[in-house]
């Protein structure tokens, strides 16, 4: 595709209730970032794939948060009993990085989550 | 841990002059830094990585350096223009591929 792409692109949900955003990464990238943007904040990292390997999971805030990316190509993160506090813009990036080499990242508008 | 830090949180700037952003990091051990642009509502668009081994690169009106030993980069804008207004962040990336994100600048270039 032409960029990263996210859906939706908002979800206004109530507490308590499971939601799942959902990234489409560049073709053949193989990297996959998410993050979390807070009102005023700077970005959060949440997870991270590359390739088949494991994920790194050490950003996800608590164990509500959980993301998976199936094919090596798109990712879900999902939100279980959500809270007021998971209210944030949730982007997603992807990159062409080869083992060891970082490369540049392009992201995704984003999806903006209020939970009310 | 790493942590990163951007001075300053906000500029305003008429348009025509010169600029530099500032962007302090904890860890000498950056892998590499990234300087993205963020208009508002919208996701992140990258202009300007450097690599640890590199000292600077350009692209158009852009300039970005990278300082290991000071934990500084810099990345300076020539003849600002009004399209320029967006929240700059830079980004700090480890060898493990995790990346640190600064809270961002806020620039405003006014006509």
């Amino acid at each position: 595709g032409a960029g990263v792409s996210q859906s939706p692109s908002n979800k206004v949900t109530e507490k308590g209730k499971d939601v799942e955003l959902r990234c489409d990464p560049i073709s053949g990238h193989t990297a996959l970032y998410w993050y979390r943007q807070s009102l005023g904040q700077g970005l959060e990292f949440l997870i991270y794939f590359q390739g088949n390997s494991a994920p790194d999971k050490s950003g996800l805030p608590s164990d509500r948060f959980s993301a998976e990316r199936t094919g090596g190509s798109v990712s879900t993160l999902t939100i279980q009993r959500t809270q007021q506090e998971d209210s944030a813009v949730y982007l997603c990036a992807s990159s062409s990085r080869v083992a060891g080499a970082p490369d540049t990242q392009y992201f995704g508008p984003g999806t903006r989550l209020t939970v009310l | 841990k790493q942590e990163v830090t951007q001075i300053p949180a906000a500029l305003s700037v008429p348009e025509g002059e010169n600029l530099v952003l500032n962007c302090s990091f904890t860890d000498s051990a950056i892998y590499n830094l990234q300087w993205f642009r963020q208009d508002p509502g919208k996701g992140l668009t990258s202009l300007l990585l450097i690599q640890s081994s590199q000292r600077e690169q350009t692209s158009g009106r852009l300039n970005a350096s990278l300082d290991k030993s000071s934990g500084r980069s810099t990345l300076y804008i020539a003849a600002s223009q009004p399209g320029d207004s967006a929240t700059y962040l830079c980004a700090g990336g480890d060898y493990g591929q995790n990346f640190v994100f600064g809270p961002g600048t806020r620039l405003s270039v006014l006509p």
